[in-house]
């Protein structure tokens, strides 16, 4: 089994809709984060978290919200989608305790088209 | 601010040695990362430098300058699978609480 997951993998949805991308990881990590990834821009994060009780906005946050519900999982929530949130969304998990804490993992992937 | 440039595209040749580059300029260091990510998937983790040198991996290696901002990746007898991008990323310092900055990557193209 996958130690990063996300759900749903693809996802269509139209301008105006509150939908809700969610990431689950059974790494036993502390820290979670949410990118998306568009053509020609790279990775860019939207929010990270540091523990249940520690959310942080990133470069990108404007029209996303998080909740960290458990250590295990981390969602990420559009309130009212526009098509320039069209992009490809990944979630990532790295241990602060471990020496190599600082490499982050990745989850699949959740493909997002907003029409 | 912090700024990671990284060439946009390369090619080249099964079985040849290739170079991507990676500049950086940020307030402090604590860390270069490289990862590989090929088309739709997600990055994987390929190399860790936080003090000058080569770190050698099998047929990857990565080689970090502090004091230039400048790290690069080599890939060695390179196979079509290597075709992917490649991201480098860069942990400020004192960014125990700040994550990884990410360049917009290298999309490496391995030709016959």
């Amino acid at each position: 089994d996958a130690d990063v997951t996300q759900t749903p993998r693809n996802r269509i949805t139209k301008t105006g809709k509150r939908i809700m991308l969610e990431c689950s990881q059974t790494k036993g990590h502390d820290r979670m984060y949410w990118y998306r990834q568009d053509p020609g821009l790279g990775l860019r994060l939207i929010y990270y978290s540091f523990d249940v009780k520690d959310i942080n906005k990133g470069e990108i946050s404007d029209g996303y919200s998080v909740s960290r519900q458990a250590q295990a999982k981390f969602s990420l929530s559009l309130e009212s989608a526009i098509p320039n949130q069209t992009a490809l969304y990944f979630c990532a998990t790295s241990d602060s305790k471990t020496w190599g804490g600082r490499t982050q993992y990745f989850g699949p992937g959740t493909r997002l088209l907003v029409l | 601010g912090q700024n990671i440039d990284q060439p946009t595209e390369m090619t080249a040749t099964e079985g040849a040695i290739v170079q991507i580059n990676c500049t950086y300029q940020t307030s402090g260091f604590n860390g270069l990362f490289w990862y590989q990510q090929h088309a739709g998937e997600a990055p994987t983790f390929l190399s860790y430098n936080v003090l000058d040198g080569l770190e050698e991996k099998g047929r990857f290696s990565s080689f970090l300058s502090r004091s230039k901002g400048y790290s690069y990746l080599l890939l060695k007898e390179l196979q079509m699978k290597d075709s992917a991008s490649y991201l480098c990323a860069v942990r400020a310092l004192n960014s125990g609480n700040t994550p990884l900055v990410f360049g917009k990557g290298t999309r490496l193209s391995v030709i016959a």
